[in-house]
């Protein structure tokens, strides 16, 4: 089955700074690759996801990019502010298998 | 439009009970995934309903199990429950299993099972 490695488990930035978290998998049939914002106490909320046919998608901050012939894929955050503070989740799937989830990053962006 | 509602939000069960947890999907949503989420271990596929059918399956004893009614609503339960199964549980719901738009998957707020 798919299996989903994210790293890394822990970044610490300041306020306005750029973050970047990367994710790779190992099924070649995965086609879908949302990532998920989880704040404390709160459900996973999508907040971006690319499919196989693009390479890169933004919106506003965020920015996620798949490299498909090396089975990875990156969100990019910019301008960090302390409301992104939160646990991210990277995911794949493709054909008929579920959500494949990396084990998560805790993002902490410091005034 | 109502989101995933889970309910119970919060349940204390003892060691050898068992436990059944409820989800309401998105109206119009037919696919259903549970999750386990623990700290350290992420978020654990438990199994997926569609139209009524378990779909997929992950690693996980028999102990769990579900299931999807005609509505879409899901249950899953859990039996003889040990202390290793306090964890978050989280459903999703998608309006479609496979294939472009319509597949994001959309969580609800979960319920929390303590076994003590």
């Amino acid at each position: 089955g798919e299996n989903v490695e994210q790293h890394p488990s822990t970044l610490s930035v300041q306020e306005g700074d750029s973050a970047v978290i990367k994710c790779t998998y190992s099924d070649s049939a995965s086609n879908y690759f949302p990532w998920y914002k989880q704040e404390l106490g709160k459900r996973p909320q999508l907040i971006i996801d690319i499919r196989s046919n693009v390479g890169e998608k933004k919106d506003q901050r965020i920015a996620v990019t798949l490299n498909k012939t090396a089975k990875h894929f990156s969100l990019h955050i910019t301008e960090t502010q302390p409301e992104d503070s939160a646990v991210y989740f990277c995911a794949a799937s493709g054909g008929y298998s579920t959500l494949t989830f990396g084990k998560g990053t805790m993002l902490l962006v410091s005034p | 439009k109502a989101g995933v509602t889970q309910t119970p939000r919060y349940l204390i069960k003892t060691r050898g009970q068992q436990v059944t947890l409820s989800c309401s999907p998105i109206s119009g949503h037919r696919s259903v995934s549970w999750y386990q989420q623990t700290p350290g271990q992420g978020l654990q596929f438990l199994f997926e309903y569609f139209s009524e059918t378990q779909r997929n399956k992950g690693n996980f004893p028999g102990r769990f199990s579900g299931r999807q009614f005609s509505n879409s609503r899901s249950e899953m339960n859990v039996s003889t429950l040990e202390l290793g199964d306090s964890a978050l549980y989280l459903c999703a719901s998608s309006l479609k299993r496979t294939g472009g738009a319509g597949t994001e998957a959309f969580f609800g707020q979960g319920t929390r099972l303590t076994v003590v």
